[in-house]
C-alpha cells in the first residue's frame, strides 16, 4: 500500500513556456501532499505544503506565483512551473502524507519524482 | 546548529559487513523518526519508522531510538551492494507534519 505516482516522469520545455506535474496517491486519501526540489548532490528541499481544498503553504525564498500548485482533490496535487527558465531544471519529488493512528504516527510517501529539463 | 544532522560519508563497508548509521537532532520534543534510502537519480523510499526508545527491527534493518541523547540510528546487517544508496533521516515536526532532512550519508557496500 500507499502508493504515489507522479506524472510526467521526464520533461523537455523551453524557456517561457509553461510545465504541469501531477502528483497522485494512489491507494490513499491524502489531505496533504508535499513538493519539493532536489539539485544533483544535495538534499531535499521543500518548496511548500498542499492542502486539499485550501491555498498551499509555501516555504521561505519560494515564489508562490511562479510554483502554482493545486490541489483540487483528496488524491491528486499539481505543481505547475511558469514562465520555466534554465535555472528551474531540476528534480521534483511530491509525497503524501498518509494518517496514522494518531497524527505523530503519520508517514510521508514519496512520488517517483519528475526530472524537468528547460532549455 | 542543524535542526538534523548525519555524516555525510562515503561510509564504505565490504558486503555481508553491519553499516551504523547515526543521526542526531536538535529538537527535543520530536516524537516521529523516518529513514529513507534515495538510490542515485531516484525518490527517497521509507525504510523504517520509529516513534519510541529503543530498537525496532525489519529484517535486515534495524533502527534505533534514544530521545535523551537525540539520536536515532540504522543498522544494517549483511550489508548487500544493492543497499548501496544515500540514507536520510527524517525528523517530523510536530505542528504542520513537515518532515525535516539531514543532508543524508552515501553508503557503499563493497563486494
Amino acid at each position: 500500500g500507499a502508493v504515489v505516482s507522479q506524472h510526467p516522469s521526464r520533461v523537455i520545455c523551453k524557456s517561457g513556456t509553461s510545465v504541469k506535474i501531477e502528483c497522485r496517491s494512489l491507494d490513499f486519501q491524502a489531505t496533504t501532499m508535499f513538493w519539493y526540489r532536489q539539485f544533483p548532490k544535495q538534499s531535499l528541499m521543500l518548496m511548500a505544503t498542499s492542502n486539499e481544498g485550501s491555498k498551499a503553504t509555501y516555504e521561505q525564498g519560494v515564489e508562490k506565483d511562479k510554483f502554482l500548485i493545486n490541489h483540487a482533490s483528496l488524491t491528486l496535487s499539481t505543481l505547475t512551473v511558469t514562465s520555466a527558465h534554465p535555472e528551474d531544471s531540476s528534480f521534483y519529488i511530491c509525497s503524501a502524507r498518509a494518517l496514522g493512528p494518531a497524527a505523530f504516527t503519520d508517514t510521508q510517501y514519496f512520488g517517483p519524482g519528475t526530472r524537468l529539463t528547460v532549455l | 546548529q542543524k535542526e538534523v544532522e548525519q555524516n555525510s560519508g562515503p561510509l564504505s563497508v565490504p558486503e555481508g559487513a553491519i553499516a551504523s548509521l547515526n543521526c542526531t537532532y536538535s529538537d527535543r520534543g520530536s516524537q516521529s523518526f523516518f529513514w529513507y534510502r534515495q538510490y542515485s537519480g531516484k525518490s527517497p523510499e521509507l525504510i523504517m519508522s520509529i516513534y519510541s526508545n529503543g530498537d525496532k527491527e525489519d529484517g535486515r534493518f534495524t533502527a534505533q531510538l534514544n530521545k535523551a541523547s537525540q539520536y536515532v540510528s540504522l543498522l544494517i546487517r549483511d550489508s548487500q551492494p544493492s543497499d548501496s544508496a544515500t540514507y536520510l533521516c527524517a525528523v517530523k515536526r510536530n505542528q504542520g507534519g513537515k518532515l525535516i532532512f539531514g543532508q543524508g550519508t552515501e553508503l557503499s557496500v563493497k563486494p
